[in-house]
């Protein structure tokens, strides 16, 4: 069974601060882990992904997350937000094997509204 | 490349009505598609699995005959919401992955569903 946990459904920072998103995560194998944003009313953008490898990767949009699986952790960090960034981000995780095999299980989202 | 598209975006019908939604990939096979359902200020669910020309596998407790998902070929798949009620009312996306590779899910806009 697989669970995902994003603390904090509402974070708010000024334009140019630190973005930190929180996920952790429960997997009884080996995770692959995805963080995704979406926009009112849209479908959801992959903006990163973990699959095996360098734990700490890159993706779209200046983002980038660490998988550290000591703490069970994939947290999404931007060094510097932009008022586009305000959208609504889900952690999610998939097996790469067995029942979980392709099948995403979602936190429940975080809102990341930015001030001017 | 890897675009989703789904038709309708917004739909309004009647209550007992059947509302027949599409989900297509646009520039890619997609073996497998998936189905999920957003409520408001909610996590995305997942309803049902499907592989092209077989049947679909669906979760726990979604009831297989009120929504019926056809994946009839690789870049196609519907799901038709049978003797649709209010509560049915959502925000209903879906994911389409192409055969080479385990984990890459690309998401449709969504289609808002209301039910009166």
């Amino acid at each position: 069974a697989q669970s995902v946990t994003q603390l904090g459904s509402h974070v708010s920072v000024s334009e140019g601060a630190l973005v930190l998103l929180r996920c952790n995560y429960s997997s009884s194998v080996p995770p692959y882990l995805f963080w995704y944003v979406q926009y009112p009313n849209q479908g959801l953008q992959l903006l990163l992904k973990y699959t095996t490898g360098a734990t700490l990767v890159k993706g779209i949009n200046g983002f980038e997350a660490e998988f550290k699986k000591s703490e069970t952790s994939f947290h999404l960090t931007k060094p510097s937000a932009h008022m586009s960034d305000a959208a609504e981000y889900f952690c999610a995780v998939s097996g790469p094997s067995g029942t979980s095999y392709g099948k995403l299980t979602f936190g429940q989202g975080t809102i990341l509204t930015v001030h001017p | 490349g890897a675009v989703v598209s789904q038709h309708p975006s917004r739909v309004i019908c009647k209550s007992g009505t059947s509302v027949k939604i599409e989900c297509r990939s646009l520039d890619f096979q997609a073996t497998t598609m998936f189905w999920y359902r957003q409520f408001p200020k909610q996590s995305l669910m997942l309803m049902a699995t499907s592989n092209e020309g077989s049947k679909a596998t669906y979760e726990q407790g979604v009831e297989k005959d009120k929504f019926l998902i056809n994946h009839a070929s690789l870049t196609l798949s519907t799901l038709t919401v049978t003797s649709a009620h209010p509560e049915d009312s959502s925000f209903y996306i879906c994911s389409a992955r192409s055969g080479t590779g385990p984990y890459e899910q690309y998401f449709g806009p969504g289609t808002r569903l209301t039910v009166t």
